[in-house]
């Protein structure tokens, strides 16, 4: 079957990094998404990767390793508004979108 | 004003009550979905369409039914509302020329079946 893997929950402080991690398997791949969604909004995009290395847009980045099946999105310099739940979605051979059931962030002051 | 609006936002009814939440759109998308967000599960496709002619059943369409009026309107019925079709419910859109096939979500619709 296919699967997408990602903490449940996370917790940094204001002001550092953070690394969530997405692994995945998948029947074939085109693709592979990060989605921000604070709580009881709708999801909005991220960033998306389709070849292996590190994507970088500003304070997020995002990394994929398709030989690993892994992703990472990388947030530096937190804010306390960059508390909400990242979603990682990967696209299968079919064009599907797979998602996973996200990461809930927590940062503290 | 949203691209994606979807009516009503919240909705609470009855086993056996039938349901239609709808989505409009100003995007100027043909594809349009319809996902169902439940607490420690991913997204979920429902129902998608890509253009007005076109309807597919995603992974988990039993029990519910889609229209696709116009380029612009989605609508989602539940002819029959049960207590585990609970949930959020979202539409999205995308642009068929775009690069990455990001979707752009309505704010979603809470619905609650007794």
């Amino acid at each position: 079957g296919q699967n997408i893997d990602q903490p449940t929950e996370m917790t940094a402080t204001e002001g550092a990094i953070v690394q969530i991690n997405c692994t995945y398997q998948t029947s074939g791949f085109n693709g592979l998404f990060w989605y921000q969604q604070h709580a009881g909004e709708a999801p909005t995009f991220l960033s998306y990767n389709v070849l292996d290395g590190l994507e970088e847009k500003g304070r997020f980045s995002s990394f994929l390793s398709r030989s690993k099946g892994y992703s990472y999105l990388l947030l530096k310099e937190l804010q306390m508004k960059d508390s909400a739940s990242y979603l990682c979605a990967v696209m299968d051979s079919n064009y599907q979108l797979i998602w996973g059931a996200g990461t809930k962030l927590i940062i503290k002051p | 004003d949203a691209d994606v609006t979807q009516t009503p936002r919240n909705r609470i009814t009855k086993t056996g009550k039938r349901i239609m939440l709808e989505c409009s759109q100003t995007k100027g998308h043909d594809r349009m979905y319809w996902y169902r967000q439940d607490p420690g599960l991913g997204l979920r496709l429902i129902y998608y369409s890509f253009d007005v002619k076109d309807i597919n059943k995603g992974e988990i369409s039993d029990g519910y039914s889609v229209s696709r009026q116009a380029q612009a309107k989605f609508s989602l019925s539940l002819e029959s509302a049960i207590p585990n079709q609970t949930a959020l419910y979202f539409c999205a859109t995308s642009d068929l020329t775009s690069d990455t096939g990001e979707l752009f979500f309505g704010e979603g619709s809470r619905l609650t079946v007794l």
